[in-house]
Parts: structure tokens; C-alpha cells; sequence
């Protein structure tokens, strides 16, 4: 167990719709990042924040928006969904923004899009 | 940018046998590398990590990778698999310019035969 939580663990939704993917980082860690993992692209970093503020992004979509709350939760908000928005979304957390530690990763959220 | 390169998609061995699972980065400074593995419905596991020191870093489970910058490798090894370690296998390493977050290899799936 990593430590860092992610609700929920399956999503099955039509097109066109809206999400929220959920992640509880491990207690003290002020970065949380997002990943995106299909089968066409890999494992894709989407989005890191660290205490509350955005820190870096990556292949994020306009469509799909990301935050972190004061008390350090993190929420992945995807939208108008497409079938090949499909994939398993990791969150994953570490102490620090950046410098040399590891990141921890939660099980996934496998999004299904019908 | 940087990049990972994982070049075996596939890896069959025999249980008992010695592993070696290839990985090649390119990255303009000193990189922070990582092998990360995902079994079956799993998150990642971070199995070790390189940042600096000896090039010869053990892990969890067993494992070990050796880092050879003349190269520009992070091979893993395991003297003998066991079914157990079945799972897909991540090379990965860490850009600390841009917030920490990880670039990804593409993956290799490593089957044990009985």
C-alpha cells in the first residue's frame, strides 16, 4: 500500500459526459501528479501541483482540468468525454515539487467512455 | 526533451532463470532514473530508484540496476525469476527542470514460464 488513495477504482460513462477522478495524496506530501495510461500512448504525465498551485503540465487536454484543495486533495475533472479518453488514471505524490524524491502511486481509476 | 526507451515490449524466461530487462534514456543532464513495476490490476511499485553514487543500486524484490552513463542505460537484473514477478516493468526518469515530473518507457512484459 503506497499510501495514496484513488476514487473511484472503475468509472463507466457515456460520451459527452463529465467525470471526477479523486486522489488523496500520502499524509504530509504537498505534490500530487497525474498520469494518464492507454494502450496507444503509455503512461503520459498530464499535470503536477504542489501545495494548492499548479507546477508543471503536461499532455493535458482543454478538456480536462485538474486542482488540489487545501487540505491537499487533488480532483482530475474530465469532460465532454470521447471514447478515447479511455485509459486507467494514476495519481501518484511526493514530499516535495521537485529535487531527488520518489513518487508514490495510487492504484489507478480505470475510466471506461461508451 | 528527455526520453526513455524500453526496446523488449515482450520478455519470456523460465522460472530460475536470470532477468535482464534493457532501458535507454536520453537526457541532457545528470538523470534521476527509476524502474517502476505494475502487475495485473495493480498501481506502480517503485522497485528502485538512481540519483547519484554508485552506479550499482538494489531494490525491493530482489532486483537490481546498474547505471552506465557511456551507455546511456539503467538496465534491471534479477539473478532468478520467480513466477511471482510476472508483471510490466517501467523504466522512467525524472526531469527536475520542470517540476518533477516523470517521462515514461513504453513497457516491458515479462512472463514466466513454469
Amino acid at each position: 500500500d503506497s499510501g495514496v488513495t484513488q476514487t473511484p477504482k472503475h468509472l463507466i460513462t457515456a460520451t459527452g459526459q463529465r467525470v471526477t477522478l479523486r486522489c488523496s495524496p500520502r499524509s504530509g506530501d504537498l505534490s500530487v501528479y497525474w498520469y494518464q495510461q492507454s494502450l496507444d500512448q503509455g503512461l503520459q504525465f498530464l499535470i503536477q501541483y504542489y501545495n494548492g498551485e499548479e507546477r508543471a503540465k503536461g499532455n493535458i487536454l482543454e478538456r480536462f482540468s485538474a486542482q488540489q484543495f487545501p487540505d491537499l486533495h487533488s480532483e482530475l475533472n474530465l469532460s465532454s468525454l470521447e471514447l478515447g479518453d479511455s485509459a486507467l488514471y494514476f495519481c501518484a505524490s511526493s514530499p516535495v515539487g521537485t529535487g531527488n524524491t520518489e513518487a508514490f502511486f495510487g492504484q489507478g481509476t480505470r475510466l471506461t467512455v461508451v | 526533451a528527455q526520453s526513455v526507451t524500453q526496446p523488449d515490449i515482450h520478455i519470456t524466461v523460465s522460472e530460475g532463470a536470470s532477468l535482464e530487462l534493457r532501458c535507454n534514456y536520453s537526457y541532457g543532464a545528470t538523470p534521476y532514473l527509476f524502474w517502476y513495476v505494475q502487475s495485473p490490476g495493480q498501481g506502480l511499485q517503485l522497485l528502485l530508484k538512481y540519483f547519484s553514487g554508485d552506479t550499482l543500486v538494489q531494490g525491493i524484490k530482489g532486483f537490481e540496476a546498474e547505471f552506465k552513463r557511456s551507455q546511456s542505460s539503467f538496465n534491471l537484473r534479477k539473478p532468478s525469476v520467480h513466477w511471482s514477478d510476472a508483471a510490466e516493468y517501467f523504466c522512467a526518469v525524472k526531469n527536475d527542470n520542470a517540476g518533477n515530473m516523470l517521462t515514461f518507457g513504453g513497457g516491458t512484459r515479462l512472463m514466466v514460464k513454469p
